[in-house]
């Protein structure tokens, strides 16, 4: 089946510093995923923070960007100085673009981020 | 703004006892979605539904049961809590098409004592 792998179930990054969440996946029967990152702030639901549709291609938003790499089936998210707001769980996820019957999205495990001051 | 509403937000239920989800949306979507997730694992879908008044299986319906009895609501039922049914549970919602965005609840967190 298919799936998605984040190996840091926890981080904790000073404010300001640099953030990496490292994010594979294996789509065995989706010939070309969809990838995203979704984002939980405290007390929200999951919000869609962006997404790559195409191999190769770079999304980025809220000063965040990941970049589809199918060789490597990696799309991992980066952000270059992060903020206390930038506290919350980030899931990598994908989906079958041809949408399928049920549209589905498979997740990660989860990142909780911590930024400390 | 895409609303998706899930009540109630929390609930403690007892072992063998029924349980029901709510799930609300003002978003005119056909696409309605009932995931679940327990720590350390991501979200993982149970039912869905496409179109009012028909519910198909996710990847792990076992336990569950589904209704959508209009385009807006989608309730999960819980016939028989278990314990292992402890968990928070997400609503989710999109517009019909290959790439269109998916709206999600708050989540309900769920425990089964």
């Amino acid at each position: 089946g298919d799936s998605v792998t984040q190996t840091e179930g926890q981080v904790t990054v000073s404010e300001s510093k640099s953030l990496i969440i490292n994010c594979t996946y294996s789509a065995t029967s989706i010939a070309y995923p969809n990838l995203f990152w979704y984002v939980r702030y405290p007390g929200e639901g999951l919000q869609l923070l962006l997404k790559v549709i195409t191999a190769g291609q770079k999304g980025s938003s809220r000063g965040f960007e990941a970049t589809y790499n199918k060789e490597t089936t990696s799309f991992h998210l980066q952000k270059a100085s992060v903020q206390e707001s930038d506290s919350a769980v980030y899931y990598c996820a994908l989906s079958d673009r041809a949408g399928g019957l049920s549209g589905k999205l498979t997740f990660g495990e989860g990142t909780q981020v911590t930024v400390i001051s | 703004e895409a609303a998706v509403t899930q009540s109630p937000r929390s609930k403690v239920a007892v072992t063998g006892g029924k349980v029901t989800l709510s799930c609300h949306q003002t978003n005119n979507h056909d696409y309605m979605y009932w995931y679940r997730q327990d720590t350390g694992h991501g979200l993982r879908l149970i039912h869905y539904s496409y179109v009012a008044d028909s519910t198909e299986k996710g990847d792990i319906p076992d336990g569950y049961k589904a209704s959508r009895p209009s385009q807006e609501n989608f309730s999960l039922i819980l016939e028989l809590a278990s314990l292992s049914q402890t968990a928070v549970y997400f609503c989710a919602s999109r517009a019909q098409g290959a790439n269109t965005e998916v709206f999600f609840g708050k989540g309900t967190r769920l425990t089964v004592v």
